[in-house]
């Protein structure tokens, strides 16, 4: 079983729209959760960061940890074309010093 | 901008050869990792250094190396390229040593071995 399973898309929305994306994973030690975005060609740059269960919001972004069944979600509401991006789930924790545990990522294209 | 520098971007080479990629880290930050980015693997880590001295080590080829000189930027070294070592590799930054601290991608460079 993989460590961390994430949905793999890809999603395509209209702009306006409301996208849920979600990773699960099996390693209890995981402490700290994480979203990063990967535009094109481009470094994954930080979205949101958390490390208690529950939903955390920056914005038009809501990060939500589940940690009784392993579950963490990004909600997106009012999706904008400058969305389109992947979108990769981090877990950080246990023994491993110095090491994040990254999903697939989730392709999502948001068009007009 | 993350502020993470990273050459060359492009870099094409032949099966068996060696190749060395730089970083060079966001100002102030002390810890380097390098992680590799392909289609079928997703972002996998092969290892940090945090001022100078080796600290984790994830899924690296003994073909491979790495190093923090003094002013902080760090080389990767590969050697005995195969076809599977083409990627993306990844250099990113942070200030403090620990898995919280959020990390500064820079841009890649995108190795093609042929």
């Amino acid at each position: 079983q993989k460590e961390v399973e994430q949905d793999p898309g890809p999603l395509s929305v209209p702009e306006g729209a409301i996208v849920s994306l979600n990773c699960t994973y099996s390693n209890s030690a995981f402490q700290y959760f994480m979203w990063y975005r990967q535009y094109s060609r481009k470094g994954p740059e930080l979205l949101m960061y958390t490390y208690s269960s529950g939903n955390k919001e920056d914005g038009r972004f809501t990060a939500q940890v589940d940690k009784s069944s392993k579950y963490i979600s990004l909600f997106i509401r009012d999706s904008q074309s400058s969305d389109s991006a992947t979108y990769l789930c981090v877990f950080a924790g246990g023994t491993s010093y110095g090491k994040l545990t990254f999903g697939q990522g989730t392709i999502l294209t948001v068009h007009p | 901008d993350s502020g993470v520098t990273q050459t060359p971007k492009h870099l094409i080479t032949a099966t068996g050869q060696r190749v060395t990629l730089r970083c060079s880290p966001r100002s102030g930050d002390l810890s380097v990792y390098w992680y590799q980015q392909s289609l079928d693997q997703g972002l996998q880590f092969l290892i940090q250094y945090y001022n100078g001295e080796e600290r984790a080590k994830g899924n690296i080829l003994e073909r491979f190396s790495a190093q923090q000189f003094p002013d902080l930027h760090s080389e990767l070294n590969l050697s005995s390229l195969e076809l599977g070592d083409s990627a993306l590799y990844f250099c990113a930054s942070t200030t403090g040593s620990s898995y919280n601290s959020p990390l500064h991608f820079g841009n890649g460079t995108r190795l093609t071995v042929t």
